[in-house]
């Protein structure tokens, strides 16, 4: 199992540019999260998908959209970047069945870098 | 709503030292607690985490924490610090929503420093 993986690994954008981000989980998870790392601000909540065919908004979503494609994959995408982007972004997914052990698990984190 | 704080962004303790992280939480219900490390240039992996039962809950590497109601605690112990524990480490809460998903409320976090 790879558990949760994501892609790229590290970006520089320039300001007004667009990208995804991509992130795909092998655990069969319903749920999937983004989140944006900065410093002493610990991770935030930028969207969430509680189960395939669903999104909504997390803590901090301006400036963002996502797209549930399957139960495995949920993007990111920035239509237009800003420095105030500039972060850490993680993937996360759960499941709320089975033994319910309500842990999040997350992927590698991507840098981005909006110039 | 929900919301996670950690006393000291910084921490530092010498080599076989007590490591004393603290977490305080606020939630109008009974909350769900969990402890994540992350080393430099990972992602977050779980140490622990308090759902219901034993309110003393043990973890990977040594760490346990320690759910207390009356103090809306759960801070993060190690008896004997490693050099292999310098890492940051986020305390989070979760209220259980089968709605939305077990969407967590992250603390700052806390970067321990261990000197040899």
């Amino acid at each position: 199992n790879a558990g949760v993986t994501q892609t790229p690994k590290f970006q520089v954008l320039k300001t007004g540019q667009s990208m995804t981000l991509q992130c795909a989980q092998d655990m069969n998870h319903n749920s999937m999260y983004w989140y944006r790392q900065d410093p002493g601000m610990g991770l935030r909540l930028i969207y969430y998908s509680a189960s395939e065919g669903t999104t909504d908004k997390g803590e901090v979503p301006n400036g963002y959209n996502v797209s549930r494609l399957n139960k495995r994959e949920f993007s990111l995408r920035l239509e237009s970047a800003a420095p105030s982007q500039t972060s850490v972004y993680f993937c996360a997914s759960s499941d709320l069945l089975g033994i319910h052990t309500y842990e999040q698990y997350f992927g590698p984190g991507t840098r981005l870098t909006v110039t | 709503a929900q919301s996670v704080t950690q006393l000291g962004s910084h921490v530092s303790v010498s080599e076989g030292a007590l490591v004393l992280l603290r977490c305080n939480y606020s939630s109008s219900v009974p909350p769900y607690l969990f402890w994540y490390v992350q080393y430099p240039n990972q992602g977050l992996q779980l140490l622990l985490k308090y759902t219901t039962g034993a309110t003393l809950v043990k973890g990977i590497n040594g760490f346990e924490a320690e759910f207390k109601k009356s103090e809306t605690s759960f801070h993060l112990t190690k008896p004997s610090a490693h050099m292999s524990d310098a890492a940051e480490y986020f305390c989070a809460v979760t209220l259980l929503n089968n709605n939305a998903g077990n969407m967590l409320t992250f603390g700052g976090g806390t970067r321990l420093m261990v000197k040899p």
